[in-house]
């Protein structure tokens, strides 16, 4: 089991806005990444540090942090969106980096 | 534009040893961290360990006494190897860069590493 806790499923409809949250104690002290991943690909970085997104991201993807919750928002998600979520920071020692179980999105 | 390209065997049979190298391009490998990352058939993302590149490592402690990084500077190539491989160890295997604020910024593309005799 992950020491952060995701939402195995979260589904949005074309256009609307749909968060993605990743919960754990070490996330009142360290920063989540978060990765998109396509079916038989590897993943991708979309998020990092307080609310950073790399070249080519779009703006509508963007981070957040309240507490032991980080959240990934998608604002007016796009069927292109549609993948697996995964969080990742540290574990509540600090001293390992860990990954949530994923958040499987469907754009409907 | 860092590339990070895995390269082994696709099977491994019971109790051997498991053995893979990424070759980094683009860029040199004496500076971040350098990873390895696993993920189980229809399952989510592990990480197994990272070295930085003066060869200190760190691994994730569920592995710890089976796995091995290390770093050859004059190839730019990482590698890993995981001991006494079971079943359980059939996965895709990614290398990764991770940057200095706990993030993984590039990736391979990933080996598919079967164990079964």
């Amino acid at each position: 089991s992950s020491e952060l806790t995701q939402d195995p499923a979260v589904s949005v409809a074309l256009g609307q806005t749909v968060r993605i949250t990743c919960q754990g104690d070490s996330l009142r002290t360290y920063y989540a990444s978060w990765y998109q991943q396509k079916p038989g690909q590897a993943p991708i970085f979309v998020i990092y540090g307080k609310n950073n997104r790399p070249s080519g991201i779009p703006d509508r993807f963007s981070g957040s942090s309240s507490g032991d919750t980080a959240s990934l928002t998608i604002t007016g998600a796009q069927a292109e969106d549609e993948a697996d979520y995964y969080c990742h920071s540290r574990d509540s020692s600090g001293y390992h980096l860990v990954f949530g179980g994923g958040t499987k999105l469907t754009v409907l | 534009q860092v590339q990070l390209q895995e390269s082994g065997p696709g099977l491994v049979k019971p109790s051997e040893t498991l053995s893979l190298t990424c070759t980094v391009s683009g860029g040199s490998i004496s500076s971040y961290y350098w990873g390895w990352i696993r993920q189980p058939p229809g399952k989510g993302l592990e990480w197994i360990g990272y070295i930085y590149y003066i060869g200190s490592t760190h691994y994730n402690p569920s592995l710890e006494s089976r796995v091995t990084i290390f770093i050859d500077k004059s190839k730019n190539q990482f590698s890993l190897k995981l001991s006494s491989v079971t079943a359980a160890d059939t996965a895709v295997y990614y290398c990764a860069r991770l940057a200095f604020d706990d993030y993984v910024d590039y990736w391979g593309q990933g080996n598919l590493v079967t164990v079964s005799s």
